[in-house]
């Protein structure tokens, strides 16, 4: 059974901090994929990561994949209240089609 | 604009009625997907399509069945609904070559069995 891991579940951080969200995952994949979902809404695509060592980044946002190790960072840089939202992690294993999701990072950004 | 659209947006159900939650796409996608998501269970697959003419059970398969109508349409049917399928649905396709390896969503049926 894939297992797509994020930590932490929930994030509180003050406006201007710096802080990084994991995803680990159990299998072989070299596509990784970030979305950001705002109360109410549809998942927005943030990131597509197709190889080992793949680097992104949009804004206040960068993320990362090592599929050695199986893990996918998100990183934030300066937090601002915008980004207030939950974010998700979703591996498409090589032998599948479908995503399979962590549970999401719910995160609050306070002044 | 090219997307996913779902419906309905909304809808209650009484336990043990039966409703189907239509979706289509005008991308051309091959694969289409359900989704359930519920409070801090992320997105579980319900069922997928890789092709026209193909489906098959994804992790939650159960109380639920799908047609895949034709490329454009992946309808999700609740034969008798039960109070455990209280979710917000999304249906998804994507598509892959040429560059493209992206998954498009719906804007979601939020369901309630009562």
């Amino acid at each position: 059974e894939l297992k797509v891991e994020q930590n932490p579940l929930f994030l509180s951080m003050q406006e201007g901090k710096n802080y990084t969200i994991y995803c680990n995952y159990s299998t072989t994949s070299d596509r990784l994929y970030w979305y950001r979902q705002d109360p109410g809404k549809s998942l927005e695509s943030l990131f597509v990561l197709l190889s080992n060592g793949a680097v992104k980044q949009e804004g206040r946002l960068m993320a990362s994949l090592d599929t050695k190790a199986r893990l996918s960072t998100l990183h934030i840089t300066a937090a601002v209240h915008d980004l207030s939202a939950t974010y998700f992690c979703a591996v498409r294993p090589d032998s599948g089609y479908a995503l399979n999701f962590g549970k999401g990072t719910s995160l609050l950004v306070t002044p | 604009n090219a997307g996913v659209t779902q419906t309905p947006k909304f809808q209650v159900l009484k336990t043990g009625q039966s409703m189907t939650l239509q979706c289509a796409q005008d991308m051309n996608h091959n694969s289409m997907y359900w989704y359930r998501q519920d409070p801090g269970m992320g997105l579980r697959l319900i069922y997928y399509s890789a092709s026209e003419g193909t489906t098959d059970k994804g992790e939650v398969p159960n109380g639920y069945n799908v047609s895949r109508l034709n490329k454009r349409e992946f309808s999700l049917r609740l034969e008798s609904a039960a109070p455990s399928q209280t979710s917000v649905y999304f249906c998804a396709s994507s598509e892959e070559g040429q560059g493209i390896y992206g998954y498009t969503f719906g804007s979601g049926t939020r369901l309630t069995v009562v």
